[in-house]
C-alpha cells in the first residue's frame, strides 16, 4: 500500500527556520515526483513546488520561488519543505502528494507562525 | 500562472444534479486532459474523485463525472446526497512539470 506520512504539527515564531518532512512507502520513491501543496486557513489549495527524487530535479511555482526550498533523500524515501525565515502568513496546512495517477496524498502538516 | 477560476459556491437539493466549472486557459485546462477534482471535507485531506479529466478512482461513486469544453473543465455530481456536501477543488497540469489549482467551490446540499 502506498503511503505518504508527514511530520507533526509545528508552532513557530516569525523569523525562525523550519523543515517539514514527507516519508513515502510502498513504492519506488525515486521514480515519482512529489508535490507540495499549501492550504491557508479557509482557502483553496495552491501548488507550491515539486521534487523528483531520482535526480533531485525541482520545479517551483513563481508564487513560492525564493520563499521555500524543497529537497529530498531517496535513501530514506523522504521529501522536505523548508523555510529559512518564517512569516505569520506562512500559517497554513501543507500537504505532500505523490504525482501518480491519481495523486496519493499525505495527511498534512499544520504550521502555525505567531509571535 | 494564475489560479483556475471556480464558482465560490454551488447548491442543490438531494437527488438533483449539480455542475461545478473550472476555467483556465489554453496553456493549462485547454491544452491538457490532465484535470483532476478533489473532494475535501472539513479538517480532512483532499480526496480525488476524478483524475485525467474523466477517470474515477476505485471506490468513488459513479455519480461523479468529469468533462471539458475548451478552456473549461466541469465536475458533475448526479443524485446529490448529503455526504456530497464538501469543498471541491480542480487542478490542471500547466506544462513543464507545473500544476495549478482552482480556488475551490463549496457545495451545499439543501
Amino acid at each position: 500500500e502506498v503511503q505518504l506520512v508527514q511530520s507533526g504539527p509545528e508552532m513557530k515564531k516569525p523569523g525562525e527556520s523550519l523543515k517539514i518532512s514527507c516519508k513515502g512507502s510502498g513504492y519506488n520513491f525515486a521514480t515519482y515526483w512529489i508535490a507540495w501543496v499549501r492550504q491557508m486557513p479557509g482557502k483553496g489549495l495552491e501548488w507550491m513546488a515539486s521534487f523528483y527524487p531520482g535526480d533531485s530535479d525541482t520545479r517551483y511555482s513563481p508564487s513560492f520561488q525564493g520563499h521555500v526550498t524543497i529537497s529530498g533523500d531517496k535513501s530514506t524515501s523522504t521529501a522536505y519543505l523548508q523555510w529559512s525565515s518564517l512569516k505569520a502568513s506562512d500559517t497554513a496546512m501543507y500537504y505532500c502528494a505523490r504525482q501518480s495517477s491519481p495523486w496519493n496524498w499525505g495527511q498534512g502538516t499544520l504550521v502555525a507562525v505567531s509571535s | 500562472q494564475s489560479a483556475l477560476t471556480q464558482p465560490a459556491s454551488v447548491s442543490g437539493s438531494p437527488g438533483q444534479s449539480i455542475t461545478i466549472s473550472c476555467t483556465g486557459t489554453g496553456s493549462d485546462v485547454g491544452k491538457y486532459d490532465l484535470v483532476s477534482w478533489y473532494q475535501q471535507h472539513p479538517g480532512k485531506a483532499p480526496k480525488v474523485v476524478i483524475y485525467e479529466l474523466t477517470k474515477r478512482p476505485s471506490g468513488v461513486s459513479n455519480r461523479f463525472s468529469g468533462s471539458k469544453s475548451g478552456n473549461t473543465a466541469s465536475l458533475t455530481i448526479s443524485g446529490l446526497q448529503a455526504e456530497d456536501e464538501a469543498d471541491y477543488h480542480c487542478c490542471s497540469y500547466a506544462g513543464t512539470d507545473t500544476w495549478v489549482f482552482g480556488g475551490g467551490t463549496k457545495v451545499t446540499v439543501l
